[in-house]
């Protein structure tokens, strides 16, 4: 199956600061790419849809001057929690969909945001 | 907007199958997925579902389709220890997009 990886896997940080997460698609093209939210023991949350070449879509309730969405190119997509609190502390999950028949989507393995 | 329920948790011995059910509550749905999720890890896709099939099987996973009751089911043949972990439906909707929405997910526990 297709691969989709995301920098870092983990990353601590201080309240105020701000903090890049990065989604790439490893060995195929994402014209859109998608990120979710998974609090403890809870389902993914879909947070925005990241369109390469025009502006991210936001679900209802996600502040979009809080979480900046920037799809760069047909492989990566940046999600930058800007001046973040510890209520921003999250497992944050990136996907892309194959562009196949099916439009499968393929999911990087998550990042660990903790901020102190 | 749409629902997708399962139930919490599930606990099998090892080499029983398991049975993890979802239910939905859009007809508009036009694929089903199944995916893993293990601790700490992003989501593995497992298998789908067209919704205009009833059944599919893959090795040891066996999907069915019942969309008069909007019920999926994945069940694992000869469970092992290292299917542990947590299992989620999700569902594709006519004009969504590719959007997905995830089912609540189960937690399966194997035992030996």
């Amino acid at each position: 199956g297709a691969v989709v990886s995301q920098h870092p896997s983990r990353v601590i940080c201080k309240s105020g600061t701000s903090v890049k997460i990065e989604c790439r698609s490893l060995d195929f093209q994402a014209t859109t790419m998608f990120w979710y939210r998974q609090f403890p023991k809870q389902s993914l949350m879909l947070m925005a849809t990241s369109n390469e070449g025009s502006k991210a879509t936001y679900e209802q309730g996600v502040e979009k001057d809080k979480f900046l969405i920037n799809h760069a190119s047909l492989t990566l997509s940046t999600l930058t929690v800007t001046s973040a609190h510890p209520e921003d502390s999250s497992f944050y999950i990136c996907s892309a969909p194959d562009g196949g028949n099916t439009d499968t989507q393929y999911f990087g393995p998550g990042t660990r945001l903790t901020v102190l | 907007g749409e629902d997708v329920e399962q139930s919490l948790f599930l606990s099998v011995r090892e080499g029983d199958s398991s049975v993890i059910n979802c239910t939905y509550t859009d007809s508009s749905s036009t694929y089903l997925y199944w995916y893993k999720q293990e601790p700490g890890a992003g989501l593995q896709l497992l298998t789908y579902i067209f919704s205009n099939m009833d059944m599919k099987q893959d090795q040891r996973l066996t999907v069915l389709l019942n969309k008069k009751d909007k019920h999926l089911s994945l069940r694992i043949a000869d469970t092992q220890t290292g299917d542990s972990a947590i299992y989620f439906c999700a569902d594709k909707l006519t004009g969504g997009g590719n959007k997905l929405t995830f089912g609540t997910g189960t937690q399966l526990k194997v035992e030996l």
